[in-house]
């Protein structure tokens, strides 16, 4: 069992948007400001979207948006493109650790 | 232009030990911490700990503590992941990383380890 929970699964047509959300504890999410997501398509290494929640590394579209309130972050994806689907990973600091969450899979209708 | 670049396919037997290099390029070795990631097959990420390239000290996770060991090569900007008395379900992908600013900014491609007698 990870320790984050994911729902397994989020979809939504091209140019909406969609929210997956991760969910914490007050251990990890709840006490730093450091989660990050990561995308990840099939047969490919992970590649970091969004860190300390709201930030986006150099060459992430502004469509990739994060977010935290309390136990759960989320991640926003706007303006749904082809591209965007993949596994989606959220991740937290934990005061020593890291921790994982088990993964949501975006569908592009 | 950083790149992590990994050590190749591992099949082994039960019992077996295997040794997964990690060779980075395009900044200074030294300067950023490693860490390592697994991702057993249709699972998702699980975080193994991490290696100070400063100072050479691992750090393991509570579930990768005992039979997997993180070292360096300083000389050829090379990390390696040792991973002793292999078990079916050590089979995964693993993957280095470099620490960054609270990201896992740059991913090595992975390395495929089978264990299957």
């Amino acid at each position: 069992q990870s320790a984050l929970t994911q729902p397994p699964s989020a979809s939504g047509s091209p140019g909406q948007s969609v929210t997956m959300s991760c969910t914490g504890t007050s251990s990890d999410v709840g006490s730093y400001e450091y989660v990050s997501w990561y995308q990840q398509h099939p047969g490919k290494a992970p590649k970091g979207v969004i860190y300390e929640v709201t930030k986006r590394p150099s060459g992430v579209p502004d469509r990739f948006s994060g977010s935290k309130s309390g136990n759960t972050a989320s991640l926003t994806v706007s303006g749904l493109q082809a591209e965007d689907e993949a596994d989606y990973f959220c991740s937290s600091y934990a005061g020593g650790p890291w921790v994982f969450g088990g993964g949501t899979k975006l569908t592009v209708l | 232009q950083v790149h992590l670049v990994q050590s190749g396919s591992e099949l082994k037997e039960p019992g077996a030990s295997v040794k997964i290099s990690c060779k980075a390029s395009g900044y200074t070795f030294t300067t950023y911490a490693l860490t390592w990631v697994r991702q057993a097959p249709g699972h998702g990420l699980e975080w193994m700990g991490w290696i100070n390239t400063n100072t050479e000290k691992p750090t393991y996770a509570r579930d990768f503590t005992g039979r997997f060991v993180f070292s360096l090569d300083t000389s050829v900007s090379t990390a390696y992941l040792h991973i002793s008395s292999l078990k079916a379900d050590d089979s995964a992908v693993y993957y280095c990383a470099r620490w960054y600013q609270w990201l896992f900014d740059y991913w090595g491609q992975g390395t495929l380890v089978t264990v299957s007698s």
